[in-house]
């Protein structure tokens, strides 16, 4: 199913390198959210978009940016790459409109920050 | 505040056994409920949910939960595990009741043993 594409799949850079995480989406959902997991601790909100011109800060958003570009586009971006950001990187869509409540989420983006 | 709390961070069973992935929520409204599972190099994929419909839910692969109101639990169970259930389990909730925002748990990784 490759409704949530993540590019790129992995990733190795720098220390103060600025990165920039894709996601596309086919399913026509209005809104798109960025996780980052991590070994224990599960998923956590970094970044939400309900459409193109309404993004909201999740939990933990500090050292981070989003762009919506489009209804099926959310980019994350780390302004300036730090250790502690290496993590495993999900965008994942829900359209609440609908009632159903689900979140799609896509193959996600493995960071390592060097 | 919404909160989940999966008992255990490991589960080991054999082949064809019963598995039981145990889950316990808090919430000070009625909640949405949710299982994901995450099977290695792959992004989350909704097992379940409960809505306030009926109390037990049935899912993908076999699995289902019942939602316990009297013990805030939600625990996920398999009369009998396959080997392509070795994957990490996580339990959701929904954060609010007006708002499609999640809070994971920390995840319960399951191995089958042959």
């Amino acid at each position: 199913d490759a409704d949530v594409t993540q590019t790129p799949r992995n990733r190795i850079t720098k220390t103060g390198k600025r990165i920039m995480l894709e996601c596309s989406q086919t399913k026509g959902h209005d809104r798109m959210y960025w996780y980052r997991q991590d070994p224990g601790l599960g998923l956590r909100l970094i970044y939400y978009s309900f459409d193109v011109k309404d993004i909201n800060k999740g939990e933990i958003s500090d050292g981070y940016s989003v762009s919506r570009q489009a209804q099926a586009k959310f980019s994350l971006s780390l302004e300036s790459a730090i250790p502690n950001q290496t993590a495993l990187y999900f965008c994942a869509t829900s359209d609440l409109g609908t009632k159903q409540e689900t979140q799609y989420f896509g193959p996600g983006t493995r960071l390592l920050v060097l | 505040a919404q909160s989940v709390t999966q008992l255990d961070s490991h589960v080991s069973v054999s082949e064809g056994t019963p598995v039981l992935l145990r889950c316990n929520y808090s919430s000070s409204y009625s909640p949405s409920l949710f299982w994901y599972v995450q099977h290695p190099n792959k992004g989350l994929q909704l097992l379940l949910k409960y809505t306030s419909a009926a109390t037990l839910v049935k899912g993908i692969n076999g699995f289902e939960a019942e939602f316990k109101k009297s013990e805030t639990s939600f625990h996920l169970t398999k009369p009998s595990a396959h080997m392509s259930d070795a994957a990490e389990y996580f339990c959701v909730v929904r954060k609010s009741y007006n708002t499609d925002k999640l809070i994971f748990g920390t995840g319960t990784r399951l191995q089958v043993f042959p």
